[in-house]
């Protein structure tokens, strides 16, 4: 079976300061691996997603994951925190054949003025 | 191109009582998931539907019930309704299997008293 840890349930960064929000994965098999955030009282948006081409992937409003298999990591950065980016972030793997997203428990972005 | 849509937004129920949550899916997309996301956590699978029928299924009693129609829309029923059922129920469409992504609804918060 798959999992998802996010590291840190609440991560507080400065306007214009590095965002690094952590996931680590398990799985078997290849995985498929997914970045959602959530704003208060709305579904979840895409961010960005790995699904075994380039390692490195790029995302929607400046947000980019890496995939270390070594690490079963899978952490989001952006360079430049923006107070438009103050949301919960969600980790979430899937693999090939199965028919759901296992999420982690989410991640509480809040940008400091 | 339109997205997922739900309803409706909120909703408060006795428990007891049965609800009947709708949605539709993307343009496109032929499979249906839905999610429950308790408060302060990540969303957990209820199941999947494909053709019409369950496609899998999550760690949920047999009062959650689904149905998909023709056109790729899709209800979640809930019976005798129990206080932990109150949550953001959300719903997800996708091609099957959803490796692409799949793509959320802004979902329905169901509070029960």
């Amino acid at each position: 079976a798959q999992s998802v840890t996010q590291l840190g349930s609440h991560v507080s960064v400065s306007e214009g300061a590095l965002v690094l929000l952590r996931c680590n994965y398990s799985s078997s098999v290849p995985p498929y691996l997914f970045w959602y955030v959530q704003y208060p009282n709305q579904g979840l948006q895409l961010l960005l997603k790995y699904t075994s081409a380039a390692t490195l992937v790029k995302g929607i409003n400046g947000f980019e994951a890496e995939f270390k298999k070594s690490e079963t990591s899978f952490h989001l950065t952006k360079p430049s925190a923006h107070m438009s980016d103050a949301a919960e972030y969600f980790c979430a793997v899937t693999i090939q054949g199965a028919q759901k997203l296992v999420f982690g428990q989410g991640t509480r972005l809040t940008i400091n003025p | 191109e339109t997205g997922v849509t739900q309803s409706p937004t909120h909703l408060i129920k006795t428990r007891g009582q049965q609800v009947t949550l709708r949605c539709s899916s993307q343009s496109g997309h032929n499979t249906v998931s839905w999610y429950q996301q308790a408060l302060g956590q990540g969303p957990q699978f209820i199941f999947q539907y494909y053709r019409e029928e369950e496609n899998g299924r999550g760690n949920f009693p047999p009062r959650f019930s689904g149905l998909q129609f023709p056109n790729y829309s899709s209800e979640l029923n809930v019976n005798a309704l129990e206080l932990d059922d109150s949550a953001l129920y959300l719903c997800a469409s996708s091609l099957r299997q959803g490796v692409a992504g799949y793509t959320f609804g802004s979902g329905t918060r169901l509070t029960v008293v």
